[in-house]
Formats: structure tokens, sequence, C-alpha cells
């Protein structure tokens, strides 16, 4: 069965604290993928990772740093919280040739005060 | 880029009803996926559907690729079908990016 672990289901941060979310997955996926989901914005892609220490940036990278040191692992940084960055983060995986599904974690709420 | 738009934005049904969810793409896509979230925000695979039918239990879908639309129907809703569904899709290359539409809100009452 598909696996993607997400480290917390809740987390709070104070504001300028580094944060760190990681991601791991069981089904030797190319693919990796940081979403963060808010109300009236959906679901956003932040940054993803093609391959071992490759990185793209996505629609929203600002504020946001990733790390992929082994295929299975896939963190999310946040140098210096805000409070705007209180959402909702979503990780996914996916093969790199096709089929393109993507299966996702389940997420981490995050809330900076 | 990409536009994914989805119709209706909410909907209440009684249980047992059947409904029909859309999904408008505005591009080619090499990828579809419809998701639905649970209410602790977990997004569930329902189906990955860049073109034809597929069908899973109460659930079904068609994609016609041409005409930039995919159809969720769901048949004899329960009330642990409520919540959010999405549709999302890619049209990129390898790393394939989704864009999500804004999703329907589904309410089934007992």
């Amino acid at each position: 069965d598909v696996k993607v672990t997400q480290s917390s289901r809740y987390l709070v941060k104070r504001t300028g604290e580094k944060v760190f979310l990681e991601c791991v997955q069981d089904m030797d996926h190319e693919n990796m993928f940081w979403y963060r989901q808010d109300p009236g914005l959906g679901l956003r892609l932040i940054y993803f990772s093609y391959d071992v220490k490759m990185k793209e940036k996505g629609d929203i990278p600002e504020g946001y740093s990733v790390s992929r040191e082994k295929k299975e692992r896939f963190s999310l940084i946040l140098e210096s919280a805000s409070t705007n960055q209180t959402s909702m983060y979503l990780c996914a995986s996916s093969f790199a040739p096709p089929p393109y599904e993507q299966y996702f974690g389940p997420g981490t709420r995050l809330t900076v005060t | 880029g990409i536009q994914v738009e989805q119709s209706p934005p909410d909907l209440i049904l009684q249980e047992g009803a059947n409904s029909t969810l859309r999904c408008n793409f505005s591009d080619s896509v090499n990828n579809l996926q419809w998701f639905h979230q649970n209410p602790w925000g977990q997004l569930i695979n329902l189906f990955y559907i860049p073109s034809g039918t597929k069908q899973n239990g109460r659930l079904s879908a068609t994609t016609v690729a041409t005409e930039r639309y995919s159809l969720l129907y769901i048949s004899s809703s329960q009330t642990t079908d409520s919540g959010v569904y999405f549709c999302a899709v890619g049209h990129g290359g390898a790393t394939n990016k989704l864009i999500f539409g804004t999703g329907t809100l589904l309410a089934v009452q007992p």
C-alpha cells in the first residue's frame, strides 16, 4: 500500500523560529512535492524535487527552502517563521514516468504565533 | 497558466441521492486526479483519469480530454461521502505539477 507520512499532524511555533517539516514516502518515487492549503486560496505548490539534491521552485517559494538528501525524504524549512505562514502543509510524491498519480500525506497544521 | 474550474461550489444532498461534480480545464492535460479531502485534511485519491472512464464502487469518473472536462459521479450517497472534492490537473513534463481546482463542498444529510 502506498504510504506518505509527515512528521507532525499539528505544530505550534513562535515568530522567528526555524521550522522543519519532514515528509517520507516508501514507494521509491522520484518526485516529491510540498503544497500549502489556505481557505479561499486552495492548494498551492511551494517547491518540488525530481531527484535527490534536485529542487525547483513552485508558485509560492518565498520564505521557504527545501532539502532532499535521500530519495525517500523531503524536508520543508521555514527559515524564520512568520504568522502568514500559518497554514496546512501537504506533502505528496509520484513516479517521474507515467502514470503521474500523486499520493498525499496526512498534512501538518502549522500555527505560528 | 492552465485554469481549473469546478462546479457546483457547494452541494447538499439527502442520503441515497446521486450527484455529478464537474471539472473544466483550459488546456490539454496529461494528468487528472480526483481527490476527496476528509474532515482531518487528508487528501484521498479517488481516480487517476487523464482520459476515459473508471468505476470504483459507488463512484465513477469520466474525462473527455478533447472537450477539456471531467465528471465525478457519486451514486447512493452516504454521510461519509461528505467533504471537499478536488479536481487537479497536470500538463507539464515528468515532474507534472498539479494545479488544483477550488473544490466542491459536499454535505450529505441523513
